[in-house]
């Protein structure tokens, strides 16, 4: 199956600072890539789409100039967590959109962000 | 309604025993059905996908789609405790977006 990549794996940082976590798909063009975002014990949060060339599209209740999404190129979407906070702490797991293989997705391995 | 539904569980089944997870759709126009599996701590991963209706078998695993009932369900035959996770069912809408019911958390005791 396709593979989808994500780094870091996991990250602390001091409250205030910025975070970016990068998403690549290793072995396919993804001109879709989405982010999730999941609490212990809780479903899976669709957090925004990222189109590759053009702005994402955020999910009702997400903060866009807090959660900045760049997807410059087909293999490549980054989520930048600006300010962060503890309250930001989660599990975020991005996933990728195969095209030639009829709109499946794939997920990273995910990126564990606690916030001090 | 939700979009996706999916029963919760625990679903708790012995080691051997078929396991069966249900799951069902509201948007007639779907074309693309999906189960992933989430092992807690970890991120999803794709395990089967099904598109036509019927059955379709890898391995130990079985999924089932009904367009008619709007249903798709996985059984996985001669369960192993390391089949102990959380299934997702996933759709893809006329929409081209793909939505994911909230999981069934699946129990094999030995």
């Amino acid at each position: 199956g396709a593979v989808v990549s994500q780094h870091p794996s996991w990250v602390i940082c001091k409250s205030g600072t910025s975070v970016k976590i990068e998403c690549r798909s290793l072995d396919f063009q993804a001109t879709t890539m989405f982010w999730y975002r999941q609490f212990p014990k809780q479903s899976l949060m669709l957090m925004a789409t990222s189109n590759e060339g053009s702005k994402a599209t955020y999910e009702q209740g997400v903060e866009k100039d807090k959660f900045l999404i760049n997807h410059a190129s087909l293999t490549l979407s980054t989520l930048t967590v600006t300010s962060a906070h503890p309250e930001d702490s989660s599990f975020y797991i991005c996933s990728a959109r195969d095209r030639t293989s009829r709109e499946t997705q794939y997920f990273g391995p995910g990126t564990r962000l606690l916030v001090l | 309604q939700k979009e996706v539904e999916q029963n919760s569980g625990p679903l708790s089944v012995p080691e051997g025993a078929i396991a069966s997870l249900n799951c069902t759709y509201s948007d007639r126009g779907s074309q693309s059905f999906f189960w992933y599996r989430q092992y807690s701590g970890k991120s999803p991963e794709l395990i089967m996908s099904i598109y036509s209706n019927g059955d379709k078998e890898d391995g130990r695993f079985t999924a089932q789609l009904n367009k008619a009932s709007q249903y798709v369900s996985l059984l996985i035959r001669d369960s192993q405790p390391s089949d102990s996770a959380t299934y997702l069912c996933a759709v893809s809408s006329s929409a081209s977006k793909i939505i994911f019911g909230s999981g069934t958390r699946l129990s094999i005791r030995p």
